[in-house]
């Protein structure tokens, strides 16, 4: 019983080196959401794919890049890491029903040097 | 638009005594709203949810939350606090027009001493 599943699970970039975070679902859903926690304010959207094929923008995109690579993955893509992108970063997938709740994975944690 | 404030950053109780977990919201529709629990280490797990239906919502670990239109608030309580409740709660809330998009409030980390 997998659910979200999210690799790698800790990683250390230096600055300006890109990486891509990979995410995939086994529960079927349309909807999956990339997400970065920082202490204090909770999970702020970055990107989000309401079905395989569209992706949009969140609150803070600036610095990434997503792929919605069929139904069951979305990646997430630093170009060029900073500092600034220091964070613990999880994946969420969603059903049909948009007043769902979402399923988390259990978390990338970046650090960029 | 929607937000959401957790009203207490940090709660500490003793085992065996009462939880309460404060959480005010705002938006423009009717709302959805969920309360999550954070382990360390690990991802965001559901407590419970308010669709619309019955405004005491009950989830799991004994925990509960009680939706009330006319305060803004969906607070998380539990009668009786034990050791492994120890973690981070996080209020989301969920509103029509707001395209697919959860807001998370703060987060509370809740201590629970023996």
């Amino acid at each position: 019983n997998a659910g979200v599943t999210q690799t790698p699970k800790f990683q250390v970039l230096k600055t300006g080196q890109s990486m891509t975070l990979q995410c995939a679902q086994d529960m079927n859903h349309n909807s999956m959401y990339w997400y970065r926690q920082d202490p204090g304010m909770g999970l702020r959207l970055i990107y989000y794919s309401a079905s395989e094929g569209t992706t949009d923008k969140g609150e803070v995109p600036n610095g990434y890049n997503v792929s919605r690579l069929n139904k069951r993955e979305f990646s997430l893509r630093l170009e060029s890491a900073a500092p600034s992108q220091t964070s613990v970063y999880f994946c969420a997938s969603q059903g049909a029903m948009s007043n769902q709740p979402q399923h988390f994975g259990d978390g990338t944690r970046l650090s960029i040097l | 638009a929607q937000s959401v404030t957790q009203l207490d950053s940090h709660v500490s109780v003793s085992e065996g005594t009462p939880v309460l977990l404060r959480c005010n919201y705002s938006s423009s529709y009717s709302p959805s709203l969920f309360w999550y629990v954070q382990h360390p280490n690990k991802g965001l797990q559901l407590l419970l949810k308010y669709t619309s239906a019955a405004t005491l919502v009950k989830g799991i670990n004994g925990f509960e939350a009680e939706f009330k239109k006319s305060e803004t608030s969906f607070h998380l309580t539990k009668p009786s606090a034990h050791m492994s409740d120890a973690a981070e709660y996080f209020c989301v809330v969920y509103s029509p027009g707001a395209g697919n998009m959860l807001t998370f409030g703060g987060g509370t980390r809740l201590m629970v001493k023996p």
